[in-house]
């Protein structure tokens, strides 16, 4: 069974401050990897999608790797600001054309002043 | 470019009534999907679409029938509320899936309560 486990839970850390996220994933075969971001009372926002061959992708503060064969992500937040504070989901794609994607139960980021 | 819209934005139903959430897309996008995403937990895949006509069910399609006349529109129905489907419910729409897989476009979600 496909299955994307997310670590930590949730995290609070203080304005200013760096912060990674983990996504391990068990999705087979692989097509996709994205991260998400939903703020409070919306819907998920997409900040990065990385294929088998991407390494590293970057979108503004945010940084995501891939390292396929350990099957693991991270999303590195840099110099945090108080907007910065959501859920963060990694999603997992298959390559069949069904895509039934999986999803992972996310990582609550709280920053503080 | 309105993107993925969601209607209505709040309701509440008694036990037994039906209902339908409503979903609609302006990018013409081929693949549409709801999930619904309870309290502190991530977002579970309900129905989705690959392209008009075409419906599958995801993991948790009990209580939820779906349909896809045309490629902008896709009604989530609720047929007969129970407590248990008091949930926040999303659209969502992508240009392609699996091999292809692109972005998904989430609408702002619709807050069910049922009593």
């Amino acid at each position: 069974k496909n299955q994307v486990e997310q670590s930590p839970q949730s995290l609070i850390i203080l304005e200013g401050k760096n912060c990674t996220l983990q996504c391990n994933y068990t999705v087979s075969p692989f097509s996709n990897l994205r991260w998400y971001k939903q703020d409070t009372g919306r819907g998920p926002v997409s900040l990065t999608i990385m294929t088998f061959s991407e390494n590293t992708k970057s979108n503004g503060r945010y940084t995501a790797t891939l390292d396929a064969d350990t099957k693991q992500s991270s999303l590195h937040i840099t110099a945090s600001q108080l907007s910065d504070s959501a859920s963060y989901i990694c999603v997992v794609s298959d390559w069949t054309n069904a895509g039934k994607s999986t999803f992972g139960d996310g990582t609550t980021l709280t920053v503080k002043p | 470019n309105a993107g993925v819209t969601q209607t209505p934005k709040f309701q509440v139903l008694k036990t037994g009534q039906s209902m339908t959430l409503q979903c609609a897309q302006d990018m013409n996008h081929e693949y549409m999907s709801w999930y619904r995403q309870d309290p502190g937990m991530g977002l579970r895949l309900i129905h989705y679409s690959v392209g008009a006509g075409i419906t599958d069910q995801g993991e948790v399609p009990n209580g939820y029938n779906v349909s896809r006349s045309t490629t902008e529109d896709f009604p989530l129905r609720l047929l007969s509320a129970a407590p248990s489907q008091t949930s926040v419910y999303f659209c969502a729409s992508s240009a392609s899936q699996g091999a292809r897989s692109t972005e998904a476009f989430f609408g702002q979600g619709t807050r069910l309560t049922v009593v």
